[in-house]
């Protein structure tokens, strides 16, 4: 079965400051990788995706993420973080090779991104 | 505006007075599910579907059910509310197979059972 790991629930950091928030997953076939983002009181916005190709996927406010297939790991990183930023992070997983059941995304517990002045 | 909707966006509600939350999409999607979200739990799946009149059960189904008579309208219904369904809920819906990588997520309704 599939699992997602963010063993980070919270990570502070200042302003300005680079940030990694790490992701970690397992299945034993191929998958499709996400970042979702969800600010305060707010639903879920993608972030962005890995489906195939190159491993380093940019996505929307200059987050990018790396898949690393054998770590098994997708991280995602900014190189400067803004207060905007401050949100909860949620990494998931979908399988990659066919439909129906496996539609269905299945998410760590997140990662809160506090970022202080 | 292609969009996921969900009513009502705040709901509380006594032990054992059924309610309903609704769904509704405009992209046209096969797709739809619904999810829980927890302190420390992330996203947990309660109900999916795959198209008009076909439903199954996701990860947490017990007291709940969905229904599916409609391509767009996906509720969520709970007969019998119990304080452990106190949570907030997203629905969300997608293309289905393979060509449904991306999920969009609907604004969330928070759910307190007192």
């Amino acid at each position: 079965a599939q699992s997602v790991t963010q063993l980070d629930s919270q990570v502070p950091v200042f302003e300005e400051a680079p940030v990694e928030l790490r992701c970690n997953y397992s299945s034993s076939v191929s998958v499709y990788l996400f970042w979702y983002v969800q600010y305060p009181n707010q639903g879920l916005q993608l972030l962005l995706k890995y489906l195939s190709g190159s491993t380093l996927v940019k996505g929307i406010n200059g987050f990018e993420a790396e898949f690393n297939k054998s770590q098994t790991s997708f991280h995602l990183r900014k190189p400067s973080v803004h207060i905007s930023d401050t949100a909860e992070y949620f990494c998931a997983v979908r399988l990659s090779n066919y439909g129906g059941a496996t539609n269905k995304l299945i998410f760590g517990t997140g990662t809160l991104l506090a970022v202080q002045p | 505006e292609a969009q996921v909707t969900q009513n009502p966006r705040y709901l509380i509600t006594v032990t054992g007075k059924k309610l309903t939350v609704t769904c509704s999409q405009n992209m046209n999607h096969e797709y739809m599910s619904w999810y829980r979200q927890d302190p420390g739990l992330g996203l947990r799946q309660i109900y999916y579907s795959m198209n008009v009149e076909v439903t199954d059960k996701g990860d947490v189904p017990e007291g709940y059910k969905v229904s599916r008579k409609e391509k767009r309208n996906f509720p969520l219904i709970l007969e019998s509310p119990s304080p452990n369904q106190t949570s907030l809920y997203f629905c969300a819906s997608s293309l289905e197979g393979t060509g449904g990588v991306e999920q969009y997520f609907g604004p969330g309704t928070r759910l307190t059972v007192t």
